[in-house]
């Protein structure tokens, strides 16, 4: 258990649907990130959360958005899902300076049908 | 634009041998570097930080070395054993905090 944690690990849904992805981070992590990883693409940045606020944005898409709340959980929302959104989503978390890297969550497996 | 370059071929040694993994970057001052060991299926685990003011750091079995003239780190992994078969990522920060992933290195141990 990395202390990172990711619900759900699999998720199945239709395009044009919307779904949530939710993250913990480790215990005092401030910083939250979220990652794409699909087969032909690697792992790609999509935003970044600093204490409740947006540090970073990446390649992230217009119908996805994400927010960190007051008790630094963080969701992802994906919305007007299309076939190519079909990917693992993984959520990162990294505490002060740059001693350490980062620590993964197991991700969710999102596959659109 | 900025390259992060891992070979993308698979790397089979034999086990007991020296595995040496590269990544090159293009147009990035990183600060520091970082490698990442990834399993099928799993989110990356961190393994090494280098900074850019050193040239070598050592853990257990692994070593990185970064070398910011020629933009390059190399990633060695010592006694190599079937468990070490995985993939591996190195990752730079283009500016703030956020990690750049190159695309990995798959490394298979044979006994």
């Amino acid at each position: 258990d990395s202390g990172v944690t990711q619900t759900p690990k699999h998720l199945i849904t239709a395009t044009g649907q919307r779904v949530t992805l939710r993250c913990s981070p480790r215990s005092g992590d401030l910083s939250v990130y979220w990652y794409q990883q699909s087969l032909d693409q690697g792992l790609q940045f999509l935003i970044q959360y600093y204490n409740g606020e947006e540090r970073a944005k990446g390649n992230i898409l217009e119908r996805f958005s994400a927010q960190q709340f007051p008790d630094l959980h963080s969701e992802l929302n994906l919305s007007s899902l299309e076939l190519g959104d079909s990917a693992l989503y993984f959520c990162a978390s990294s505490g002060q300076g740059t001693n350490y890297g980062y620590t993964f969550g197991s991700g969710t497996r999102l596959t659109v049908v | 634009s900025q390259k992060i370059e891992q070979n993308s071929e698979a790397l089979n040694i034999q086990e007991g041998k020296t595995a040496t993994l590269t990544c090159n970057y293009t147009n990035y001052s990183p600060a520091y570097l970082q490698w990442y060991r990834q399993d099928p299926g799993r989110g990356p685990v961190f393994l090494l930080l280098i900074r850019e003011n050193e040239k070598e750091k050592r853990k257990e079995r692994l070593k990185v070395t970064f070398d910011t003239t020629l933009k390059q780190s190399l990633f060695h992994i010592t006694a190599s054993q079937p468990a070490d078969s995985a993939t591996y990522l190195c990752a730079l920060t283009g500016g703030g905090n956020k990690l750049t992933f190159g695309t990995g290195t798959q490394l298979k141990v044979e006994l």
